[in-house]
């Protein structure tokens, strides 16, 4: 089975500061690794995945992640936060063999404060 | 192209009624998916389906029926609505044949059980 566990359910952050969220999974196969992003009252956005190749993965909005196999780890950075990044992000993982069944984590919010 | 559309955006039940939650898609994916997110929980799996006239359960499937005529079309029945039915339900879809396995959200029908 697998599971995925952000570490911090609330994050927040004053504008133009660093911010680092984090994500572990579990998994007995390999997993492609996604980060989701939801803004207020809609839906779920794709920010980046790790597929295979280089561990640093670049997404939208200035964000990327970085894939740490022997810590499975998949944490997400920004080095400079705006007020319209206040959001709750979702990491994933696909297992290998299971394509397409996304498993989320429970989910941080990023608040963003001026 | 509309991508992935969900009916009603809200709607209110007594327990004990019935309903149907639309998803439908125009990217042709064979992959469609349901989805619940609970606060603290994150998105939990329900039914998914791989093509037409294929489904089958996810991780929380109970007190839920699917069933997909079309590719288009995936739509998701409570047959007798629980208080613990209470929840946000999204709908997904994507190409299933290979990674990347992105998957397309739709807006969402906030439901509420009473």
């Amino acid at each position: 089975a697998q599971s995925v566990t952000q570490l911090d359910s609330q994050v927040p952050v004053f504008e133009e500061a660093p911010v680092e969220l984090r994500c572990n999974y579990s998994s007995s196969v390999s997993v492609y690794l996604f980060w989701y992003v939801q803004y207020p009252n809609q839906g779920l956005q794709l920010l980046l995945k790790y597929l295979s190749g280089s561990t640093l993965v670049k997404g939208i909005n200035g964000f990327e992640a970085e894939f740490n196999k022997s810590q499975t780890s998949f944490h997400l950075r920004k080095p400079s936060v705006h007020i319209s990044d206040t959001a709750e992000y979702f990491c994933a993982v696909i297992p290998y063999n299971q394509g397409g069944k996304l498993i989320f984590g429970q989910g941080t919010e990023l608040s963003v404060k001026p | 192209n509309a991508g992935v559309t969900q009916t009603p955006k809200f709607q209110v039940l007594k327990t004990g009624q019935s309903m149907t939650l639309q998803c439908a898609q125009d990217m042709n994916h064979e992959y469609m998916s349901w989805y619940r997110q609970d606060p603290g929980m994150g998105l939990r799996l329900i039914h998914y389906s791989v093509g037409a006239g294929i489904t089958d359960q996810g991780e929380v499937p109970n007190g839920y029926n699917v069933s997909r005529s079309t590719t288009e079309d995936f739509p998701l029945r409570l047959l007798s609505a629980a208080p613990s039915q209470t929840s946000v339900y999204f709908c997904a879809s994507s190409y299933s044949r290979g990674p990347p396995y992105e998957q397309y959200f739709g807006p969402g029908t906030r439901l509420t059980v009473t």
